[in-house]
């Protein structure tokens, strides 16, 4: 099985509010990544745990705080959003770290009014 | 640095025809490359990968080849069918101090046409 899970499907918020996106795998991957995708783009890299720690973070805006509670779950807290912060959120998963395969969830998909 | 160069953007073929999607990487990519397909509203889905100590891999109608000397490969999809239609990326492996980065070609989006 190698499913990656994410909740919402879809979310929209007010530059005001905060909202979380969830990520969740059962794989036994110990390395979780954040990912933001703009329409007809490619992922770009936000954040990498890695044994749930922050072990990257890629020039991310501080409005985007993400959190690792435990091996199975990755979330991305969101406060302040801005209009531009619209896109698809992915999360993925591998192995290790050093694992190059990585496996990718649905997304959620963000609008920000 | 840290560059995947994909083309073509867009690819249209007829039914049954085949597709051919190629990528250059530079030169600190690590020996991973893999392929992933993405429909519309959903998550990237790895499709196949090849290493560097192989120059290619099948699986049915997919293949990729690996050129090291010249920093590039290639996806070939054989007898395409309309639900091949999505948009393909490309992407190398980098090693990073945490691990390995994955960089991602800009895509390509194929429609095949019935």
């Amino acid at each position: 099985d190698t499913e990656v899970t994410q909740t919402p499907k879809h979310l929209v918020m007010g530059m005001t509010n905060k909202k979380s996106l969830k990520c969740e795998q059962h794989m036994g991957h110990r390395a979780m990544y954040w990912y933001k995708q703009k329409a007809k783009k490619p992922p770009e890299l936000m954040f990498v745990y890695s044994y749930e720690k922050l072990s990257i973070n890629e020039s991310v805006p501080s409005r985007f705080s993400p959190e690792c509670p435990n091996s199975s779950l990755l979330n991305l807290h969101l406060h302040a959003l801005q209009p531009e912060d619209s896109a698809l959120y992915l999360c993925a998963s591998s192995q290790a770290p050093q694992g190059d395969t990585q496996y990718f969830g649905p997304g959620t998909r963000l609008t920000v009014l | 640095g840290e560059n995947v160069e994909q083309h073509p953007s867009t690819l249209s073929v007829q039914e049954g025809d085949s597709a051919v999607i190629k990528c250059t990487y530079s030169d600190s990519a690590s020996n991973y490359f893999p392929w992933y397909k993405q429909e519309l509203g959903k998550g990237p889905q790895l499709i196949i990968d090849i290493r560097s100590n192989v120059g290619e891999k099948k699986d049915q109608r997919i293949a990729v080849t690996l050129n090291k000397t010249a920093k590039h490969f290639s996806l070939h999809i054989t007898e395409t069918q309309p639900e091949d239609s999505a948009v393909y990326f490309c992407a190398a492996s980098y090693v990073k101090e945490y691990g390995n980065k994955l960089v991602f070609g800009a895509g390509t989006i194929l429609r095949v046409k019935s």
